[in-house]
């Protein structure tokens, strides 16, 4: 079984609606990441989270909200959504490692494209 | 503002050739630099560089960091067309990952 799950794979929506992706981690890691990936622009972070009661905007959250349900589990919000939004969504998630940082671990992504 | 360059953005090469990708940075309070493989999904950790100088290795793949130029370079050596990827780089920031645009390789027969 896959460690980082996201749902759905892919998603096709309309301008305006409210669109929630979600990820859950069987990996026991307390940090968890959503990024969104365009061609030519490589990964950008949109929000994160260190354990359940931290949240905190990454380089470009405008437009998008996240939940932490629990510690395998961090959804990502999109409230309306705008064509500029088609992307691929990754979630991440990492412990803490020695040093203070670990590698981070990717989900399988989700396709989203808003008309 | 940091920021993470890969360079080239595309390369094809023949089976069997060596290549080198390049990612420089210019990031505040450097810690580390990062190296993913991404095939069809989600990317995958290659390498972790944390000291100037010392070369990493996994089979054909080698990487180095110079902190003093501020760039790490990936080799990989006999390329396969299993190596045929998006190779991405990214550095760490106050415990967040800033990542470069990538370079996608492709590796024909």
């Amino acid at each position: 079984d896959a460690d980082v799950t996201q749902t759905p794979r892919n998603r096709i929506t309309k301008t305006g609606k409210r669109i929630m992706l979600e990820c859950s981690q069987t990996k026991g890691h307390d940090r968890m990441y959503w990024y969104r990936q365009d061609p030519g622009l490589g990964l950008r972070l949109i929000y994160y989270s260190f354990d359940v009661k931290d949240i905190n905007k990454g380089e470009i959250s405008d437009g998008y909200s996240v939940s932490r349900q629990a510690q395998a589990k961090f959804s990502l919000s999109l409230e309306s959504a705008i064509p500029n939004q088609t992307a691929l969504y990754f979630c991440a998630t990492s412990d803490l490692g020695t040093g203070g940082y670990n590698e981070q671990f990717f989900g399988p992504g989700t396709r989203l494209t808003v008309l | 503002e940091d920021k993470v360059v890969q360079s080239p953005l595309s390369l094809v090469v023949h089976e069997g050739d060596t290549v080198t990708l390049n990612c420089s940075y210019e990031v505040t309070n450097f810690r580390s630099l990062l190296w993913y493989k991404q095939e069809k999904k989600a990317p995958t950790f290659l390498f972790m560089l944390t000291s100037s100088g010392i070369e990493k290795k996994s089979g054909r793949l080698s990487s180095i960091l110079d902190k003093k130029e501020l760039f790490s370079i990936l080799n990989i050596t006999a390329t396969q067309t299993g190596d045929s990827a998006i190779y991405l780089c990214a550095v760490i920031k106050a415990q967040k990952l800033v990542f470069g645009q990538g370079t996608r390789l492709t590796i024909n027969p």
